[in-house]
């Protein structure tokens, strides 16, 4: 066990549907990373939250948002789902806001779009 | 984006053999990192180096960050079956906000 929480662990659903993701970062970590990982793509960064801010931006879809809550968790939106967003979506958290003490990654949340 | 590529992308050896992973890019990184992913689970952080020429050791894993900060190799002496994973290096963002990762190279080691 990481000490960060993803839930669900897989989730199955119809394309145009929208779905949320959840994570609890390890505790006394401030900061929140969101990647998706396909197998033609690799993992991509998605966004980051540092203490309830968005911090940085990487390739999200603008059907897709994001937001870490007073409690640190934080919760990534997907909405009008297309087969082409089916992939991992992992959580990662850190102390330091850039990650220098290193990332600690959830076991991510299988998302399947049919 | 900052882009790093790793090869080999694949590479399945005998247990018992020696391996090389490299990273590389035309960016130079703050620092980079070594993660292990195993299927169905979440990446591993592995190592850290920041300083360019920098070599750790962690028992068969020796880590080196090139002397211009823009390149790492993973050499792993003995391969063991338990080395079997993805292998993934990370490099800081010129922000240093986030880091980036590699394409990634696929280990199997065969008992």
């Amino acid at each position: 066990d990481s000490g960060v929480t993803q839930t669900p662990k897989h989730l199955i659903t119809a394309t145009g549907q929208r779905v949320t993701l959840r994570c609890s970062p390890r505790s006394g970590d401030l900061s929140v990373y969101w990647y998706q990982q396909s197998l033609d793509q690799g993992l991509q960064f998605l966004i980051q939250y540092y203490n309830g801010e968005e911090r940085a931006k990487g390739n999200i879809l603008e059907r897709f948002s994001a937001q870490q809550f007073p409690d640190l968790h934080s919760e990534l939106n997907l909405s009008s789902l297309e087969l082409g967003d089916s992939a991992l979506y992992f959580c990662a958290s850190s102390v330091l806001l850039g990650g220098a003490d290193g990332y600690t990654f959830g076991s991510g949340t299988r998302l399947t779009v049919v | 984006t900052q882009l790093l590529e790793q090869s080999p992308q694949f590479l399945s050896i005998q247990e018992g053999e020696n391996l090389t992973v490299y990273c590389n890019s035309s960016s130079v990184f703050s620092s980079l990192q070594w993660y292990r992913q195993e299927p169905g689970e979440g990446p591993v952080l592995l190592v850290t180096v920041v300083t360019g020429g920098e070599v750790k050791k962690l028992k068969r894993l020796t880590f080196q960050f090139g002397d211009a900060r823009k390149d790492s190799s993973l050499h792993i002496t003995a391969a063991q079956p338990g080395d079997t994973g993805l292998y993934l290096c990370a490099g800081a963002s010129n922000t240093g906000n986030q880091f980036y990762f590699g394409t990634g190279t696929s280990l199997t080691v065969i008992p």
